[in-house]
């Protein structure tokens, strides 16, 4: 079955550390995305990419990193930088643009100790 | 740019009617609806275009209303497993910019 998997499901990260969440598809798309959901809160963009070897900035990109070195892989780092990295990490890939649903993954949820 | 949504929170009974709001500062080109149960992934249910279209997914459905900047979703005979944060997501007609909506919390009781 073609879906999204991200992986570690929990993560812990002490302070000063970088750390790697995983996301691969096999959908396929060629499109991806990485959203940060704080409690209570909407989806907010960190980086977006529409095609390999390119990424853009979304909203909240500060403190992060990505690449997307295969159109399956879109790894993002949370780096020491991002002062308050505690939230859920959600991956998600489209066919290409708006006119297509997103794929959502079952997201991480990073932790700060 | 964030869409906003309306209500915020609803509390159904079985069987009952609801009807969720988006509504964009901007002129829309595409509007999607998806639905997010606690700590899991938000799961999509439809996309409307611009054109004015409405769609049906069962007893849940949509329509997307160009000239007011707004879409709504509508759950008929609601289900227990409708309970959830519902969540619009907006692209406009110029930029290549997507938000997600303030999403609306919908909880069906017995």
């Amino acid at each position: 079955d073609g879906g999204i998997t991200q992986s570690p499901k929990y993560l812990f990260r002490k302070e000063g550390q970088n750390v790697t969440l995983s996301c691969e598809q096999n959908l396929n798309h060629d499109a991806m995305y990485w959203y940060r959901q704080d409690p209570g809160q909407g989806l907010r963009l960190i980086y977006y990419s529409q095609i390999v070897n390119d990424f853009q900035k979304g909203d909240i990109a500060e403190g992060y990193s990505v690449s997307r070195e295969k159109k399956e892989s879109f790894p993002l780092t949370v780096t020491s930088a991002q002062k308050n990295p505690t939230a859920f990490y959600l991956c998600a890939s489209s066919a290409g643009g708006h006119n297509y649903g997103y794929t959502f993954g079952s997201g991480t949820r990073l932790t700060v100790v | 740019q964030q869409p906003v949504q309306s209500p915020q929170a609803v509390i159904l009974r079985e069987g009952e009617d609801a009807v969720i709001n988006c509504s964009s500062s901007k002129a829309l080109y595409s509007v999607h609806w998806y639905r997010q149960k606690h700590g899991e992934a938000p799961v999509f249910l439809m996309i409307l275009l611009k054109g004015g279209e409405q769609k049906g997914h069962d007893k849940i459905s949509a329509s997307f209303n160009e000239k007011k900047q707004q879409s709504s979703l509508y759950l008929t005979a609601s289900q227990l497993s409708y309970s959830g944060t519902y969540f619009c997501g907006t692209a406009p007609n110029t930029g290549n910019q997507f938000y997600f909506g303030t999403g609306t919390s919908l909880t069906v009781i017995p």
